[in-house]
């Protein structure tokens, strides 16, 4: 059994702060990770892949994956009420084309 | 614009009966999915197929069928069987295959409710 596990939240951050989101994962052979971003009521959104080690920027969101310690992260800079939804990790199998999500963290930025 | 399409938008249904939900994407990619979301809760992944003519189930496969007689299409029914429909059912597709770099997307949804 795969599995993608988020802390649940909510995260609650003031405006202009540093949200991080964490993510952990079972499959240690796992190569490709993604966070998407969900307002309430809408579909997921992608907002982020990575696929080395290491950090990977993309304006104010920042990936950062640690292989060995089965670890993603999602940090978002300069934190803004519309950045206020669930995150969502997921990963993909290694074999075949399924993806792994987890239940998702719930951020709340605060004016 | 590339995208994924569903419909409706918003499916009211009584109970005893069986309803498609519609899925189309123009983005030509193999593999499309369905997933079932209730409130709260995460993704849980009903069926999926990588090819035309192939789909295999996911963890709550029962009381739903699919078909996939072409690539831009994957329609969900959602039979009498299935004893609590009630729920947001997304449609997704990824470019599949063995692909490091291989990205899903969602479609809009429908948001199912049995009365």
């Amino acid at each position: 059994q795969k599995e993608v596990e988020q802390n649940s939240g909510p995260l609650s951050v003031p405006e202009g702060a540093i949200a991080s989101l964490n993510c952990t994962y079972s499959d240690r052979g796992s190569q490709s990770f993604f966070w998407y971003r969900q307002y309430s009521g809408k579909s997921p959104e992608l907002i982020m892949s990575i696929y080395s080690n290491g950090d990977k920027e993309d304006g104010r969101f920042t990936a950062q994956l640690n292989k060995a310690s089965q670890y993603v992260s999602l940090l978002i800079r300069d934190s803004q009420p519309s950045d206020s939804a669930t995150y969502l990790c997921a990963v993909k199998g290694i074999t075949g084309n399924q993806f792994y999500f987890g239940t998702g963290t719930s951020l709340t930025v605060i004016p | 614009d590339g995208g994924i399409t569903q419909s409706p938008k918003y499916l009211f249904r009584k109970e005893g009966q069986n309803v498609t939900l519609s899925c189309e994407q123009n983005l030509n990619h193999d593999a499309m999915y369905w997933y079932r979301q209730d409130p709260g809760q995460g993704l849980r992944l009903i069926y999926y197929s990588q090819i035309v003519n192939d789909f295999q189930k996911g963890d709550i496969a029962e009381g739903y069928s699919v078909s996939r007689e072409k690539k831009e299409s994957f329609p969900l029914t959602v039979t009498s069987a299935q004893k609590n429909p009630t729920a947001f059912y997304l449609c997704a597709s990824s470019r599949g295959g063995p692909l490091l770099y291989n990205e899903q997307f969602f479609g809009p949804g429908t948001r199912l409710t049995v009365l």
